[in-house]
């Protein structure tokens, strides 16, 4: 089974900052996921990455394979950024995803 | 195009009540999953189909039975509620696998579970 863990749990951080989430593993996977949960409860997908990174607006992530680590950043943050941040993965010839426990992040105004 | 809807949204049970929960998706998506999401804990994986008329046990199946008896749906019973399985569960689904593509899992809004 695959350990997932983040860091840090919880995050506060002034509007304007540049925010770095952390995400690491212990056995080799396919591919990588970040999601959003929104403190009203729903959960979308923000990447899918299994080498190098992706970018999408103020949000990017990266990944080292070789590390077992991924990481997604914010640029810009902004107080509608608030939400867990939540790291999962996908083994080799594994249709199911492991979670990590979440990141919670709060910007403040 | 409604994506993953799950119904009920809430719901309340005394212990050894009965209750079924529904996830529907409208994206044709194979795969289909139950997640329970408690405190302090990440997703855990109850039960999933890989595609109609076939279900899998997942990380914590007890407790839990499920049926998949259309592509498009996906329902999760509970046969005697217990305490223990108060929680907010997820439904998602994800796409064919046939397509070579990374499976993305859409999640539904969630139903929240209280078992007194």
């Amino acid at each position: 089974k695959n350990e997932v863990e983040q860091s840090p749990q919880n995050l506060t951080a002034q509007e304007g900052e540049f925010i770095t989430i952390n995400c690491s593993y212990s056995v080799g996977i396919s591919a990588l996921h970040w999601l959003q949960q929104h403190p009203g409860g729903g959960i979308v997908s923000l990447f899918m990455l299994s080498s190098g990174k992706k970018k999408h607006g103020r949000l990017i992530a990266t990944i080292n394979i070789q590390e077992k680590h991924s990481s997604l950043h914010i640029t810009a943050s902004h107080p509608r950024d608030s939400a867990v941040y939540i790291c999962a993965v996908r083994n080799f010839g594994n249709e199911k995803l492991t979670f990590g426990t979440g990141t919670r992040l709060t910007i403040i105004p | 195009n409604a994506g993953v809807t799950q119904t009920p949204k809430f719901r309340v049970l005394k212990t050894g009540q009965s209750m079924t929960l529904l996830c529907a998706q409208d994206m044709n998506h194979e795969y289909m999953y139950w997640y329970r999401q408690d405190p302090g804990m990440g997703l855990r994986l109850i039960h999933y189909s890989v595609g109609e008329g076939t279900t899998a046990k997942g990380e914590v199946p007890d407790g839990y039975n499920v049926s998949r008896l259309k592509k498009q749906n996906f329902l999760l019973g509970l046969e005697s509620a217990a305490p223990s399985q108060t929680s907010v569960y997820f439904c998602a689904s994800s796409y064919d696998p046939t397509s070579g593509l990374e499976l993305v899992q859409f999640f539904g809004p969630g139903t929240r579970l209280t078992v007194l």
